[in-house]
């Protein structure tokens, strides 16, 4: 069984950089078409998609994100990671990591809180 | 960019059938995927490519298209079915995930 599992830094200052990673155990990072993806969601409000790579290293942004997210792999870890830069207010939200194929978000992880604040 | 429409709220009674449309141009031509999260957790994929089940979910739960409309329906709706409900599609002319706005079902 896959599972997915976040983690950084629950508080990051304005202007800074937002820094998670999503380690994935009960299978390999590489095997498989699969995207591994990051998806946010501010409190009281519905899902946004942030951007996913693919094990070659390609990836895919949300285009009103995309100059400011970088998502990157570790296989020899089988992590993936998710940075974020000049965060504000706005970026205060639960992410998520997920495992994406054709067949939609199928394993995703529990969420971590992230706040953004001085 | 793909906009994808969601009623903000559907009510059922027990035991009744719950529809959640999710509206989108030409969304007949492309894979839609439901997800069902509840208070406090992570989403969990209910359906898949319009209409086929994960292992493990009800086959109460059933999705459908027709025109530029697509519809989740959930039979025999239960108390434990009480969530928010997200459609979800890929946009290949812009290459990124989209989201529906989120359904919120109650039984009442």
């Amino acid at each position: 069984q896959v599972q997915l599992q976040e983690s950084g830094p629950g508080l990051v200052k304005p202007s800074q950089t937002l820094s998670l990673t999503c380690t994935v155990s009960g299978g390999s990072i590489s095997s498989g078409s699969y995207y591994w993806s990051w998806i946010r969601q501010p409190a009281g409000k519905g899902l946004e998609w942030i951007g996913r790579i693919y094990t070659s290293g390609s990836t895919n942004y949300n285009p009103s994100l995309k100059s400011r997210v970088t998502i990157s792999v570790d296989t020899s870890k089988n992590q993936f990671s998710l940075k974020l830069s000049s965060v504000t207010a706005a970026d205060t939200a639960v992410y998520y990591c997920a495992r994406a194929s054709r067949r939609g978000l199928d394993y995703w992880g529990q969420g971590t809180l992230v706040t953004v604040s001085s | 960019s793909y906009v994808l429409t969601q009623p903000p709220s559907v009510s059922v009674a027990p035991g009744k059938t719950a529809s959640i449309t999710c509206g989108g141009n030409n969304i007949g031509t492309i894979s839609v995927h439901w997800y069902q999260q509840k208070a406090g957790q992570a989403p969990v994929l209910v359906v898949f490519d319009d209409s086929d089940r994960p292992s493990g979910i009800p086959e109460r739960f059933s999705g459908s298209k027709s025109g530029n409309t697509a519809t989740l329906t959930i039979s025999r709706v239960e108390a434990g079915d009480e969530a928010d409900y997200y459609c979800q599609v890929w946009d290949s002319s812009s290459a990124h995930v989209v989201f529906g706005g989120g359904t919120e079902l109650t039984v009442l």
